[in-house]
């Protein structure tokens, strides 16, 4: 059965920093992999996403994911965290019949001054 | 261009009682996907509809749970006599194509509180 992992429910980081939010997934053929984003009391945002080619994908507000078959991860980077990033991260595995989303369970992200 | 639209944004109840949640999808898209994120949880898929179609429902609960697309008018996802458990925010997500490559665009949420 496909599913994900995002080991880290939170994570706190100053800003100005570099951010890695982790995601492992399992799933028998090629994933369709996407990150989304959750800021309170709001509904989820596509960061980016992947499905073939490069496995270095960029997206939006400077953030970035590698995907390593090897390691069936799918990590979230950002070289610079600014205050406005925290929110709450979450991984997800688009199911190959009918494309639904597996969810992780997300990471909260929260950014100090 | 209008966003995923769902309405309300906020449904308080009381147990026994029926909870209709509304979600317009954006224009173009007849795919629709309802997700719940229980509290401290991440989203749990439910039901994925194309017009006047339910695709796939493994994710709905056997009983009280019930979706539909029909050919006019947003989707809706009804709860019949709602319990204390069926507390939670509820997405709807769009798109205009199916397959696991496309994007969903995911509407603002309805919180439903049980009381």
């Amino acid at each position: 059965a496909q599913s994900v992992t995002q080991p880290d429910i939170h994570i706190t980081v100053s800003e100005g920093a570099s951010l890695e939010l982790r995601c492992n997934y399992s799933y028998g053929a090629t994933p369709y992999l996407f990150w989304y984003v959750q800021s309170p009391g709001q509904g989820l945002q596509l960061l980016l996403k992947y499905f073939s080619g490069d496995t270095l994908v960029q997206g939006i507000k400077g953030f970035e994911a590698e995907f390593k078959r090897s390691q069936s991860s799918f990590n979230l980077r950002k070289p610079s965290v600014h205050w406005s990033d925290a929110a709450e991260y979450f991984c997800a595995v688009g199911d190959g019949n009918t494309g639904k989303l597996i969810f992780g369970q997300g990471t909260t992200l929260q950014v100090k001054p | 261009n209008a966003g995923v639209m769902q309405n309300p944004r906020h449904l308080v109840r009381r147990r026994g009682q029926e909870a209709r949640l509304r979600c317009s999808p954006m224009k173009g898209h007849s795919h629709v996907y309802w997700y719940r994120q229980l509290p401290e949880e991440g989203l749990k898929f439910m039901v994925y509809l194309q017009k006047e179609n339910i695709i796939d429902e493994s994710g709905m609960p056997k009983e009280r749970f019930s979706a539909e697309f029909p050919k006019e008018g947003p989707s809706i996802l009804r709860i019949q006599q709602v319990v204390r458990g069926d507390s939670a925010a509820y997405f709807c997500a769009s798109s205009p194509w199916a397959g696991p490559e496309e994007t969903q665009y995911f509407g603002p949420g309805t919180r439903l509180l049980v009381l």
